[in-house]
């Protein structure tokens, strides 16, 4: 069966500094992946998917089909960017999202 | 336009007791999907609609809880006895089709069973 792994619950980083969330998957196919954020207070919503290779709030990901990671890169910190991060895949013939438990990120000013 | 919205935000209830967990998804959305939300668990899948069938309940943890869509709209979560091990939040997204489409959640149905 497919799965999620986001190795760190937790991560502080330092404003100005660089951020790395990392997501590897298990699935044998050609996958979708994406990463949710929920910031405080809010709802659970989309920062990127791999198919669109768009650079969004400064955060960019690549799938790495070799290592079957989906990172989440971001070269300079911002306090904004302090919110809980979910890595979810999806795969043709299977509609839901399965979702990593998440990593809670804290810029440190 | 607005976005999915859930009813109610907060249901505090005995256990024992049924609850209806209410999910209004996008206009024009045809996909619907349930998910839930445990402390330190993730997002867990639960059931999903395309249209008012639905195709995958490979989630649904037990034979107590139940899902219904009707119109295409609108969908009612139900939790019969609940117990204590139900209490998380409740998320509903939908998706204007299937093949992979951003999925848009709605802000959750905090659920505690006391």
């Amino acid at each position: 069966a497919q799965r999620v792994t986001q190795p760190e619950k937790l991560l502080s980083v330092f404003k100005g500094a660089p951020v790395e969330l990392k997501c590897n998957y298990s699935y044998s196919g050609s996958p979708e992946l994406f990463w949710y954020v929920q910031y405080s207070r809010q709802r659970l919503q989309l920062l990127l998917r791999h198919i669109s290779r768009e650079s969004i709030k400064g955060f960019t990901a690549d799938l790495n089909k070799g290592e079957t990671s989906f990172h989440l890169k971001k070269p300079f910190a911002q306090e904004e960017d302090s919110a809980m991060y979910y890595c979810a895949l999806w795969y043709f013939g299977n509609e839901k999202l399965t979702f990593g438990t998440g990593t809670r990120l804290t810029i440190i000013p | 336009g607005a976005g999915v919205s859930q009813s109610p935000s907060n249901k505090v209830t005995e256990k024992g007791k049924d609850v209806e967990l209410r999910c209004d998804p996008i206009s024009g959305h045809t996909a619907l999907y349930w998910y839930r939300q445990s402390l330190g668990q993730g997002l867990e899948f639960l059931i999903y609609f395309q249209g008012n069938s639905a195709p995958d309940k490979s989630g649904l943890p037990s034979d107590r809880f139940s899902a219904e869509r009707t119109g295409g709209s609108v969908s009612t979560l139900t939790i019969q006895r609940t117990q204590q091990e139900d209490s998380a939040v409740y998320l509903c997204a939908s998706s204007l089709g299937t093949g992979g489409d951003t999925q848009y959640f709605g802000p959750g149905t905090r659920l505690t069973v006391l």
